[in-house]
C-alpha cells in the first residue's frame, strides 16, 4: 500500500492567505521530514519532526505519530512560498520514502 | 558548515554512453543515499552507502551502481544510458541513515538524447 500520502496535490492561494498541507504515513514509516523543492530542484529542509510541533517563522509543523499524520502550516503566504512541498519518512529498510508532493502556487 | 555538494549540475549524454555523478556529504555524515526524480515516478530511492558499504538498494536495474570512498564521498554510475534515465538525481547526506535528518544536494540534471 501507499506508505506516504500527501494532500492536496495542488493548491492555489492568494498572497497573504494561510494554508495547511497534510501528510499521512503508514505504520512502516517514521521520523517525518518536510521539504520545499526550489525551482532549481534542490530539496530545502523545512522540518525534521518525528513527533510534536515545531515553528520557524511563518511555517510550523505538527506530527501526531500515534495517528500517523503530519501537518505543515503556512501563514501569510508569499509568492516565494510557491513550489512543491514534500514530506518523507524513513522506512524500516533504511529508505527515505517520499509522498507525491503538494504543488503550491501563491498569486500576488 | 558546508552543505551537500553534487557535481556536475547538468549533463547531456547520448544513449548507450555511461555517466558518473558525484556527491560530497556534510562533514561527519557517513550515510549517502541517491534518489531519482522524474515527473512520472516522483522521487525514488536508488541506494544507500554507509561506511563504504552499500547498505540498502532500491528497485533499479544493475546498470545503476555506486560506491563510497573512505572520506564518505559517493559516486553513482549509470551504464548503457537509456532515454528513460533522463531525470534529476539527488543525493542525501545524513549522520547514520535511517532515523536521522537527511540533507540534500542541489542535484544533477541528466538529459539523455
Amino acid at each position: 500500500g501507499i506508505q506516504v500520502e500527501q494532500s492536496p496535490p495542488d493548491l492555489i492561494l492568494q498572497e497573504g492567505a494561510n494554508s495547511t498541507l497534510r501528510c499521512n504515513f503508514s505504520d512502516s514509516v517514521n521520523n517525518l521530514q518536510w521539504f520545499h523543492q526550489n525551482p532549481w530542484g534542490q530539496l530545502i529542509n523545512l522540518f525534521y519532526i518525528p513527533s510534536g510541533t515545531k515553528q520557524n517563522g511563518r511555517l510550523s509543523a505538527t506530527t501526531v505519530a500515534t495517528e500517523r499524520y503530519s501537518l505543515l502550516y503556512i501563514s501569510s503566504s508569499q509568492t516565494t512560498d510557491s513550489g512543491v512541498y514534500f514530506c518523507a519518512g524513513w522506512n524500516q529498510g533504511g529508505k527515505l520514502i517520499f509522498g507525491q508532493g503538494t504543488e503550491l502556487s501563491v498569486k500576488p | 558548515k558546508a552543505g551537500v555538494t553534487q557535481t556536475p549540475r547538468y549533463l547531456i549524454k547520448t544513449r548507450g554512453q555511461q555517466v558518473t555523478l558525484s556527491c560530497s556529504p556534510i562533514s561527519g555524515h557517513r550515510s549517502v543515499s541517491w534518489y531519482q526524480q522524474t515527473p512520472g515516478q516522483g522521487l525514488q530511492f536508488l541506494f544507500e552507502y554507509f561506511s563504504e558499504t552499500q547498505r540498502n538498494k532500491g528497485n533499479f536495474p544493475g546498470r545503476f551502481s555506486g560506491r563510497q570512498f573512505s572520506n564518505s564521498r559517493s559516486e553513482m554510475n549509470v551504464s548503457t544510458l537509456e532515454l528513460g534515465d533522463s531525470a534529476l538525481y539527488l543525493c542525501a547526506s545524513s549522520l547514520n541513515g535511517g532515523d536521522t535528518e537527511a540533507f540534500f544536494g542541489q542535484g544533477t540534471r541528466l538529459t539523455v538524447v
